[in-house]
């Protein structure tokens, strides 16, 4: 099975200051990598995603997100954070040779204090 | 426009017993997908399926089962419930395989007491 590992499990940030919220995998094969959120007691929904192309790709609610491929990470990023970003953060990541099954990291906890 | 709907939201299990978990999308999606999220650990795959009457294995699917007569609709079985099957169960869908966008439910909490 494919490994994605997000390193920071918490992250606790003022309210209007930047953030990054970081996601690693490992895969030498081609990936496509999600970004996906979670608000309490909901269901994930996509952030933003990458296929091919640009390597930097904006998402919803301001978040933008770099693909490493030297560094095989995906990094979640937004330069201004809300109260309502409040919110946990999953990275996941596809390739094509694994039969369709999409791999979730562990989740980032953020947390926008006012 | 509905998406995808998961019954119940809430259960309490007593070891032993069996239950299923429903999952419907109007999407028209083939790819549909099972997971269980425990605190600390992430989503895990329990079955997934690429279309009506084909299922497969995902990461954790022992004590479960599923199956796919239709494309709407992806059950999962609990058999003998455990403790260790405690958990929040997300069913999902989507329309492209490992390039699409997963559209979740609203997730099944089930304690096993």
């Amino acid at each position: 099975a494919q490994s994605v590992t997000q390193l920071d499990s918490q992250v606790p940030v003022f309210e209007e200051a930047p953030v990054e919220l970081r996601c690693n995998y490992s895969s030498s094969v081609s990936v496509y990598l999600f970004w996906y959120v979670q608000y309490p007691n909901q269901g994930l929904q996509l952030l933003l995603k990458y296929l091919s192309g640009s390597t930097l790709v904006k998402g919803i609610n301001g978040f933008e997100a770099e693909f490493n491929k030297s560094q095989t990470s995906f990094h979640l990023r937004k330069p201004s954070v809300h109260i309502s970003d409040t919110a946990e953060y999953f990275c996941a990541v596809t390739i094509s040779n694994t039969g369709n099954q999409f791999y979730f990291g562990t989740g980032t906890s953020l947390t926008v204090i006012p | 426009n509905a998406g995808v709907t998961q019954t119940p939201k809430f259960r309490i299990l007593k070891i032993g017993q069996s239950m299923t978990l429903q999952c419907a999308q109007d999407m028209n999606h083939n790819y549909m997908y099972w997971y269980r999220q425990d605190p600390g650990m992430g989503l895990k795959l329990i079955y997934y399926s690429v279309g009506a009457g084909i299922t497969d294995k995902g990461e954790v699917p022992n004590g479960y089962n599923v199956s796919r007569s239709t494309t709407e609709d992806f059950p999962l079985r609990l058999e003998l419930a455990a403790p260790s099957q405690t958990s929040v169960y997300f069913c999902a869908s989507t329309p492209s395989g490992y390039t699409g966008e997963l559209f979740f439910g609203e997730g099944s909490r089930l304690t096993v007491l």
